[in-house]
């Protein structure tokens, strides 16, 4: 069974300040997604990694992958309240071709003043 | 930019009855699928769809559910009898082989009574 394990799930940071998402998964996967969902609305796709040691930057986060440890790391660098949303990663598997994904249950971050 | 339309955008509906979600995914897009999220909970895969069949499925995708592509834009979902607990947002997404990201829809909240 495919499992996707995000921490911490609730994240209240300050503005200003840095921070780390981590996604474990379980089996291996040449695909590693990130999703950015704010309150009622769809899954905006931040990051997608397809290799170990990949690395991916827009604005102020960061998306890394480490295929040997199984993790994905997304780190936020000088919050700002716009950032405020529920952040998913997701594991792409391939059945089929199809490649679905494994959501882990998403890390909720309020960024305060 | 091409984007993934879903319809309704709020369906209500009784217990026992029969829903019918509707989506369009990009146009050049072979993969096709609907997720669903809980309230307040993560994203789970139910079904994908290449060429015309289902590709892979979950276990939450019983009896009750199907999907189909009626026409050349068109993929829907149905649920035959509804229940409480299928209460759900309920994303489509589309993907095409080349391109790794998945985009999913505005989503559709169906709200089971």
């Amino acid at each position: 069974e495919l499992k996707v394990e995000q921490n911490p799930l609730f994240l209240s940071m300050q503005e200003g300040k840095n921070y780390t998402i981590y996604c474990n998964y379980s089996t291996t996967s040449d695909r590693l997604y990130w999703y950015r969902q704010d309150p009622g609305k769809s899954l905006e796709s931040l990051f997608v990694l397809l290799s170990n040691g990949a690395v991916k930057q827009e604005g102020r986060l960061m998306a890394s992958l480490d295929t040997k440890a199984r993790l994905s790391t997304l780190h936020i660098t000088a919050a700002v309240h716009d950032l405020s949303a529920t952040y998913f990663c997701a594991q792409g598997y391939s059945g089929a071709g199809s490649y679905q994904l494994t959501f882990g249950k998403g890390t909720k971050l309020s960024v305060i003043p | 930019e091409p984007e993934v339309t879903q319809t309704p955008s709020h369906q209500v509906t009784q217990m026992g009855q029969e829903v019918i979600l509707r989506c369009v995914p990009i146009s050049n897009h072979l993969y096709f699928y609907w997720y669903r999220q809980i309230l307040g909970q993560k994203v789970e895969f139910l079904v994908s769809f290449y060429n015309n069949e289902i590709s892979e499925k979950s276990e939450i995708f019983d009896d009750q559910f199907s999907v189909e592509r009626p026409d050349g834009s068109n993929f829907t979902l149905k649920i035959r009898s509804t229940k409480l607990e299928d209460s759900a947002m309920y994303f489509c997404a589309s993907y095409r082989t080349n391109s790794y990201e998945q985009y999913f829809g505005p989503g559709t909240r169906l709200t089971v009574t």
